[in-house]
């Protein structure tokens, strides 16, 4: 499966916009690019995804690069509720199995 | 009761000890799987069921248990466990083909 690397942890403020890194230069031309958060003790929870055009949802909005070996989660109006766990994640299409990292801890301060 | 819970949410257990998890799915998906989260470590996939039958176990000791009785229901039997099996135990379910999971609040399980 390929890697995928993420910041250990970000620091945001209440309000502001955040802008979540991951990297992921082995990418293959199959690998969509997923999303998830894990709120304190509670299980992950589904935030985005995408191929290779950037996607918007309620939640968030995702930008991937040009070349794909990258892309961005952002979160337009960080609250208290963001304080999170983001994970990247690269899924194969014909595969359902997401392959964890460590991701990154994002604080939002008041 | 909605989306996908979890039973019990905390299990203190003694290594001779037999008990059983039990993750229901309330959303109609033909995926369910259960995954492991240590203290300080990824998320691990622990089994996968597809339409009721197991299509991944990624080297689980045996003393780990799943059965799947139909797509709604989903167990892990637990027997003999070891100290270094104490972690959180998370359920999750999926409709294929579509990716996303859904999560339950997962169960905390000690082994003393």
């Amino acid at each position: 499966d390929a890697k995928t690397t993420q910041p250990n942890s970000m620091e945001s403020n209440e309000e502001e916009p955040v802008h979540l890194p991951c990297n992921h230069s082995t990418i293959s031309g199959t690998d969509y690019i997923h999303w998830y958060r894990q709120l304190p003790s509670q299980g992950p929870e589904y935030v985005i995804h995408g191929l290779t055009s950037n996607v918007n949802n309620r939640m968030a909005s995702l930008a991937i690069a040009e070349d794909r070996k990258s892309s961005t989660l952002i979160l337009h109006r960080a609250t208290l509720r963001d304080a999170a766990v983001y994970y990247c994640i690269l899924r194969d299409r014909s595969q359902g199995n997401l392959i964890f990292g460590k991701g990154t801890k994002l604080s939002v301060k008041p | 009761e909605t989306g996908v819970t979890q039973t019990p949410r905390h299990l203190v257990m003694g290594m001779t000890n037999k008990k059983s998890l039990k993750c229901e799915q309330h959303l109609g998906h033909n995926a369910m799987y259960w995954y492991k989260q240590s203290a300080k470590k990824p998320l691990e996939l622990m089994f996968v069921y597809s339409l009721e039958e197991r299509v991944e176990n990624n080297s689980v000791p045996s003393r780990f248990s799943p059965e799947c009785p139909n797509s709604s229901h989903l167990f892990l039997h637990l027997h003999t466990l070891q100290p270094e099996d104490s972690a959180l135990y998370l359920c999750a379910s999926s409709q294929d083909p579509f990716p996303e999971q859904f999560f339950g609040p997962g169960t905390r399980l000690t082994v003393l």
